[in-house]
Formats: structure tokens, C-alpha cells, sequence
């Protein structure tokens, strides 16, 4: 069975807090996904990557930054968090080619106090 | 740019009914993908159907079935004998050179 396993399902956070998410695939997929998910509109691409070691800006990057040291891991991280971030948050995996499916994660749903 | 437009933010059918969702979509790719993505109340993102933008003949998974229009870019997704357990959260995505996705429809199915 695949698998995209998100490290919480639940976080609460403090503003100006660092914040990591991480999340982990067991697919050997190359490219990874961190999306964050708010009422209305959708999901919205905060960055991806097709490599270890790469990252690529994807339509939300501010405030947030990322890294994928491994393959088989991709973190998210917020660097002093703020209360607008305030969201949930999807990592999903793909292989290279874009005719295949993403495969998701369960979400986590984080709280900026 | 690549953008993803679902302009029904909720929808409700009567089960065993016919329902369609609607979806537009932008890209400069030549070559790009697009699916349909369905949320339950679990959270748990599940494929639908995918559609590739360079076959003319339109997706079908059982029950749900695409209506691909390539030159208008709409991409809309029928599901037929809806049933209590299709009631979700349906995205609309494309892939060109990145997965993006629309803002959802709720589709509830009332008994």
C-alpha cells in the first residue's frame, strides 16, 4: 500500500514561533508537494520538488520555506509563524511523469495562536 | 500561468440521480494532465479520473465520466447513480508543470 505520512495531525503554535512539517513517502516517488487548504479557496501550491536538494516557488511561497535532504521526505517550514497561516496543510508525492496520480497525505490541520 | 476555475462552490443531487461538476482550466503547456480529485469527510484525498490533454476521447471510472473540451479548456466530471458515499469535496487539477488545483464544489447526495 502507498503511503504520504504527515508527522501531526493536529498542531497548535505560538506566533513568531519556527514551525516544521514534515512529511515522508515510502514510494520512492520523485517529486513531493506541500499545499495548504483554506475554506473557499481550494488547494494552493506553497512549493514542490522534482529532486533531492531541489525546490521550486510554487503560487504561495512567502513565509514559508522548505527542504528535501532525502528523497523520501520533504519538510515544511514557517519560519516565525503568524497567525494568517493559520490553515491546513497536504503534502502530497507523485512520480516524475504527471501522467500518474498524487498520492496524499492525511493533512495536518495547524493553529497559529 | 496555470489556473483552475470551479464555479459551484456547493451542489446537491437526490441519490441514484446524475449530477455534473463543472471545471475550467488555463495552461501554456502543450502537454499536460488533468484530474479529478475527490476529499471526504476523512480528509483523505482520493483520485477520481484523470484525463490526458493529447486523447480526444473522454475518461471513464465506472459511474463518473469526463466531458474533455479541449478548445473551450472545460474539463467537467458527471457522476451517474450517485450514491450516499460520493457526498465530498471535488477538486478539479491540472499538471503541466505543476500540479494545481481549483477551489472545490461540496457535493452533498440526499436519501
Amino acid at each position: 500500500d502507498v503511503k504520504v505520512t504527515q508527522s501531526s495531525r493536529y498542531l497548535v503554535k505560538r506566533t513568531g514561533e519556527k514551525v516544521f512539517l514534515e512529511c515522508v513517502q515510502d514510494m520512492d516517488h520523485e517529486n513531493m508537494f506541500w499545499y495548504r487548504q483554506d475554506p473557499g479557496l481550494g488547494l494552493r501550491l506553497i512549493y514542490f520538488s522534482y529532486d533531492v536538494k531541489m525546490k521550486e516557488k510554487g503560487d504561495i511561497p512567502e513565509g514559508y520555506s522548505v527542504s528535501r535532504e532525502k528523497k523520501e521526505r520533504f519538510s515544511l517550514i514557517l519560519e516565525s509563524a503568524s497567525t494568517n497561516q493559520t490553515s491546513m496543510y497536504l503534502c502530497a508525492s507523485s512520480l516524475r511523469l504527471p501522467n500518474t496520480e498524487a498520492f496524499f497525505g492525511q493533512g495536518t490541520r495547524l493553529t497559529v495562536v | 500561468a496555470q489556473t483552475v476555475t470551479q464555479s459551484q462552490p456547493e451542489m446537491s443531487v437526490q441519490e441514484a440521480e446524475t449530477v455534473t461538476l463543472s471545471c475550467t482550466y488555463d495552461t501554456s503547456e502543450n502537454n499536460y494532465y488533468l484530474f479529478w480529485y475527490k476529499q471526504p469527510p476523512s480528509r483523505q484525498m482520493i483520485l477520481v479520473i484523470r484525463q490526458e490533454a493529447y486523447k480526444q476521447q473522454n475518461a471513464t471510472e465506472n459511474r463518473f465520466s469526463v466531458n474533455f473540451q479541449k478548445a473551450a479548456k472545460s474539463f467537467s466530471l458527471k457522476i451517474s447513480d450517485s450514491q450516499l458515499g460520493d457526498t465530498a469535496m471535488y477538486f478539479c487539477a491540472s499538471y503541466g508543470n505543476k500540479l494545481v488545483f481549483g477551489a472545490g464544489t461540496i457535493l452533498r447526495v440526499k436519501s
